[in-house]
């Protein structure tokens, strides 16, 4: 079991409030990952990071944005939920020292913005 | 642009039968093809794996094969299991792989006892 951990596991929320999914790892992984899944299963990743100070958009555009003060840690903001941002959040992490890293996921966010 | 294309979107099988998912994938220069399980209300989980050097790996009821030529993979599950019934993803580094793993839509697998 990956030691990677997400909070709240649900949120239900009004429009134009300001969020912060929380995610963090114990593995001292310096990559980490926020995917977006959408109703029919599909993973989108929105945001990247490969080590402390290091964020970088990913293949989706999404209003959220990412910090990484911490290696551990890799919080996601809305500043405005919006109905639109109702979604799955997935975070992920992994060991950057192998190009090819499986990916460790946490059991997400379910976010819902009324 | 790079992507993964995964087959079929929902399989269901009777238990004790096989299941095969397959995906295609666009960057020749892919070498590294994990596929995950997603349990309900759980985050994908890794199940195998398999790098390009090798053509099948095998780990007890799950096995994967590789056919770079065709820039193909498939997913086989034996003797299938109620436990078995997940959404399974395929996917690859594409494009050098600085941006994460790209993954297929998904194949939701029903185990029909």
């Amino acid at each position: 079991e990956a030691d990677i951990y997400q909070t709240p596991r649900y949120l239900v929320i009004g429009t134009g409030k300001k969020i912060t999914l929380e995610c963090s790892q114990t593995m001292g992984h310096d990559k980490m990952y926020w995917y977006q899944q959408d109703p029919g299963m599909e993973l989108h990743l929105i945001h990247y990071s490969y080590g402390v100070n290091s964020t970088e958009k990913g293949d989706l555009s999404s209003e959220s944005t990412v910090s990484r003060i911490r290696t551990e840690h890799f919080p996601l903001t809305l500043e405005s939920a919006r109905p639109s941002h109702t979604s799955q959040y997935l975070c992920a992490s992994s060991d950057r020292r192998g190009v090819n890293s499986p990916l460790h996921f946490g059991n997400g966010t379910r976010l819902t913005v009324t | 642009g790079e992507n993964v294309e995964q087959h079929p979107s929902t399989l269901s099988v009777q238990e004790g039968d096989s299941a095969v998912i397959k995906c295609t994938y666009s960057d020749s220069a892919s070498n590294y093809f994990p596929w995950y399980k997603q349990e309900l209300g759980k985050g994908p989980q890794l199940i195998i794996d398999i790098r390009s050097n090798v053509g099948e790996k095998k780990d007890q009821r799950i096995a994967v094969t590789l056919n770079k030529t065709a820039k193909h993979f498939s997913l086989h599950i034996t003797e299938t299991q109620p436990e078995d019934s997940a959404v399974y993803f395929c996917a690859a580094i594409l494009g050098g792989g600085a941006d994460g793993l790209t993954f297929g839509k998904g194949t939701h697998l029903i185990i029909q006892p």
